[in-house]
């Protein structure tokens, strides 16, 4: 069974600052990876898949990396704002089968 | 191009009673999911359609709860009776064929409808 965990729980940093999400999963057999970020009382919104071929993807100020052998991927946010304040999920898809595994999220704050 | 859209945003109903929440996915998709997160906890797969046909249901928590997609197009998720532990935010998510060449599977996901059974 696939489970997913993301360290820290919660951040705080003050602006400007560049930080990094770590999201690690138990079965590396993964189809793809993907980042969200979700605002108070929002839905997700993606912000970059990694398929289980590639090594990373950018996105402007945003770059996940993925090593699928050790199951871990990072999401790195380049010179932080305050508007980067959100909740950061990482979900994989495992194998064949179309669902998401989640994690439970890093709650980041960007203070000014 | 709109997004995925959910109905209602927000419902409060007793213990017992019946709800009906709808998904309209993007335009095309023939993708759509359904998932759910309980207080504290982690969102969790419910099910996935594939046109009209349920491709994974092996989310679904029992028998109270039914999903259908009419026509392969919006899809509701009823809740029949209702339970206290079926409160939550159930999201709906939809995405292209995932394994034609060339295409992309990331899941867009809606806004979410919040349930609290009283």
């Amino acid at each position: 069974k696939q489970e997913v965990t993301q360290i820290p729980a919660a951040l705080s940093v003050p602006e400007g600052e560049n930080l990094v999400l770590n999201c690690s999963f138990t079965d590396s057999a993964i189809y793809n990876l993907q980042w969200f970020r979700q605002d108070p009382g929002k839905g997700l919104t993606s912000l970059l898949l990694i398929q289980s071929s590639q090594r990373e993807q950018t996105s402007g100020r945003l770059n996940a990396s993925l090593d699928k052998s050790s199951g871990r991927s990072t999401l790195y946010i380049a010179a932080s704002q305050p508007g980067d304040s959100a909740t950061y999920l990482c979900a994989v898809r495992h194998g064949t089968a179309s669902k998401l595994t989640f994690g439970t999220g890093t709650r980041l704050q960007v203070t000014l | 191009e709109a997004g995925v859209t959910q109905f209602p945003s927000h419902s409060v109903i007793e213990k017992g009673q019946t709800v009906t929440l709808r998904c309209d996915p993007i335009s095309g998709h023939d993708n759509l999911y359904w998932y759910r997160r309980v207080m504290g906890k982690e969102i969790k797969f419910l099910l996935h359609f594939v046109k009209e046909s349920k491709q994974d249901e092996s989310g679904m928590p029992n028998n109270r709860f039914l999903a259908e997609r009419t026509g392969g197009t919006y899809s509701t998720l009823k809740v029949q009776p209702a339970e206290l532990e079926d409160s939550g935010v159930y999201f709906c998510a939809s995405s292209q064929d995932g394994f034609s060449r060339g295409s992309t599977d990331t899941q867009y996901f809606g806004p979410g409808t919040r349930l609290t059974v009283l």
